[in-house]
């Protein structure tokens, strides 16, 4: 059974950049799309965006000035960094692994990681 | 961006009754040329991530009893469970993978009256 494990930063300063590393276990991390999914406290889910294992990303339109994914495939891990962080980006961010069934079906989940924006 | 709403925000259903949740989406996610709805239920308790519960919007995951069932085609869709047991309160979301970006509903709130 494949586990993912979302690692970084708790707390970043406003406009700094958020860097987050999901590690996959359990399996390998080739031919799926791995996505990153964020929960605001209390709120509704948002789709950042995801990365396949060539490298090739489609990322959110409301955030895609803002992000960047990469995947090491030789550590299983893919990251996320999200820059010029505001309060607005305080959420639960959770990775995803989608492609068993579909590309958008996330079949596993990250536990999340709560990333608080703040001086 | 497809809108996805979902309906009631919140509800509570006795124990051993029916709950039923409503998704609607602002555009067709239904793919014509392989005819499958690009719609998922998902359904998260506190403190865990979500946990994938219908696919294809009526095919369920393996290990999802079979009193939750999903239903519904184009742009409307409903989640259904059946003989509710106290494990079922949580919230539940739908979401489109038709296209990028994928979007969910608000979640609907599952409580036991």
């Amino acid at each position: 059974q494949v586990q993912l494990q979302e690692s970084g930063p708790g707390l970043v300063k406003p406009s700094e950049t958020l860097s987050l590393t999901c590690t996959v276990s359990g399996g390998s991390i080739s031919s799926y799309y791995w996505s990153w999914i964020r929960q605001p406290a209390g709120k509704g889910l948002e789709w950042i965006g995801r990365i396949y294992t060539s490298g090739s990303t489609s990322y959110n339109p409301s955030l895609k000035s803002r992000v960047t994914m990469s995947v090491d495939t030789s550590r299983n891990q893919f990251s996320l960094k999200l820059g010029s962080v505001t309060a607005a980006d305080t959420a639960i961010y959770y990775c995803g692994r989608g492609g068993t069934y579909s590309n958008g079906i996330f079949d596993s989940w990250g536990q999340g990681i709560l990333v608080t924006v703040s001086s | 961006d497809i809108v996805m709403t979902q309906s009631p925000d919140s509800l509570a259903v006795s124990l051993g009754e029916t709950a039923t949740i409503n998704c609607k989406s602002s555009q067709s996610v239904l793919y014509s040329s392989n005819n499958k709805n690009y719609l998922v239920w998902y359904q998260q308790k506190p403190g865990q991530p979500p946990k994938l519960l219908i696919y294809w919007a009526s095919t369920r995951e393996s290990g999802v009893p079979d009193r939750f069932s999903g239903s519904g085609s184009g742009t409307d869709f409903t989640l259904t469970i059946s003989s509710l047991q106290a494990e079922d309160v949580a919230v539940y979301y739908c979401q489109q993978y038709y296209g990028t970006p994928y979007t969910f509903g608000q979640g609907t709130k599952l409580e036991i009256k």
